[in-house]
Formats: C-alpha cells, structure tokens, sequence
C-alpha cells in the first residue's frame, strides 16, 4: 500500500463549486504540504502544517484553505474553484525527526475547473 | 521572483552517455539542495540531496556537484538509461531559519530524455 495517498486522483468540476482534495498518509510524519504543479512553473507550495494546530500559508494559498484534521490527514479545499486552479495538486510529508528536508509525495490529483 | 532557477526545460541524451541537469539559486540563506525524479502519473520521489558543507555528493550513477560561489548545482547521471527519463525538479531550503526554514522550493523542471 502506498504511504501517502490522495483522492480523488482525477477530479472535472465547474467554475464556483467548492471542491476538497484529501491527503493520508501511513509514514507517521508529522509535517504535511500541498503544491500544485504547473506547466513550466515547477511545484509550488499551498499550504504547509507542522504539526495538528500549526498551519500556514504557502507561496500562492489565496483561494484555498486546509484542514489538519489528525497527524496522518491532510486536506485541501477550494472554496469556489475558479479555470486558473486547473493544475496538478500534490500532497507531501516529512519528518522532523529525521531533519524533516527530504519530502516524500502522493501521487497527485489532476483537477481541472471549467 | 524565482529562487529556484532551471533554465533549460528539456535535455536529450543518449543512453550510456553522461546527462547533466543544471539548477541555480538566488537566496543565500539556501543550505540544503535536494533532486527530486518525476514520472508521468505520479508523484516525485526523491533522488539524491547536498548540504552546503559539501560540493560533491555521489549515489551510484548519480553525482550533485555544489558551487556555493556560483549558487549552481547540477545532477551528473552516468551512464544514462532509457528508464532515467523523466522530468528532473531540483529544490532548495534553509536550515538556519529565515523564510525558507523547513520548506523546500523547486525549480521549474527538466524533461530528460534517455534515447535507446
């Protein structure tokens, strides 16, 4: 089974639904994140949570928030998804105990808003 | 303003001959680099990593050289193998504290292709 999990993997929703992707993961991290991916922009950070009550806000959170709802849970919501959110959304862990650099990622949701 | 820079967003190499994917980096706080692997459909899994202590780190047929003067690191893979074809994100953080603390940022990506 794989470590850390996201759902749904392919999502298509319209312009101002609220969508949440959701993120697990069995590795026991303590840190969390989201990126999106975008063509020739690289991954960019959304949201990142240290820990169950440490949440903070990436490079690019505006139009999105997060929910740490237990050590190994995850999740992102667009609140009214607009087409420019169309893009690749993954969710990573690390480790504080193990120097917490090394990021280990889900396999990605594709979403895109029409 | 991008700290993370790749400049060239693809590479072709041919297999058993070196690929060198280059990555440069604008924030001096910046003390820990990281290469990450990417293939289609799935998330990126990590390749190989540097401190700043260090100006070579080697793994196998992978090698990072660091030039802290430069702010430039590049990935040496060789030799290079079809199955090695993949897009390439280096990324960078700061141990010391400072914006960049406990986060990683990525450069844009080099598509490598290995040609049999």
């Amino acid at each position: 089974d794989a470590d850390v999990t996201q759902t749904p993997r392919n999502r298509i929703t319209k312009t101002g639904k609220r969508i949440m992707l959701e993120c697990s993961q069995t590795k026991g991290h303590d840190r969390m994140y989201w990126y999106r991916q975008d063509p020739g922009l690289g991954l960019r950070l959304i949201y990142y949570s240290f820990d169950v009550k440490d949440i903070n806000k990436g490079e690019i959170s505006d139009g999105y928030s997060v929910s740490r709802q237990a050590q190994a849970k995850f999740s992102l919501s667009l609140e009214s998804a607009i087409p420019n959110q169309t893009a690749l959304y993954f969710c990573a862990t690390s480790d504080t105990r193990q120097g917490h650099y090394e990021q280990y990622f889900g396999p990605g949701t594709r979403l895109t808003v029409t | 303003d991008q700290q993370v820079k790749q400049n060239s967003p693809s590479l072709s190499v041919q297999e058993g001959r070196i690929s060198i994917l280059n990555c440069d980096y604008t924030n001096s706080m910046f003390d820990y680099f990281l290469w990450y692997k990417k293939y289609p459909a799935e998330g990126p899994t990590f390749l190989i990593s540097i401190s700043s202590i260090k100006d070579k780190n080697e793994d196998g047929r992978f090698t990072v050289f660091l030039n802290k003067s430069a702010k430039h690191l590049s990935l040496h893979i060789v030799p290079s193998q079809p199955g090695d074809s993949a897009v390439y994100f280096c990324a960078a953080s700061a141990r010391a504290g400072g914006t960049s603390y406990g986060k990683l940022t990525f450069g844009q990506g080099t598509i490598l292709t290995v040609h049999p």
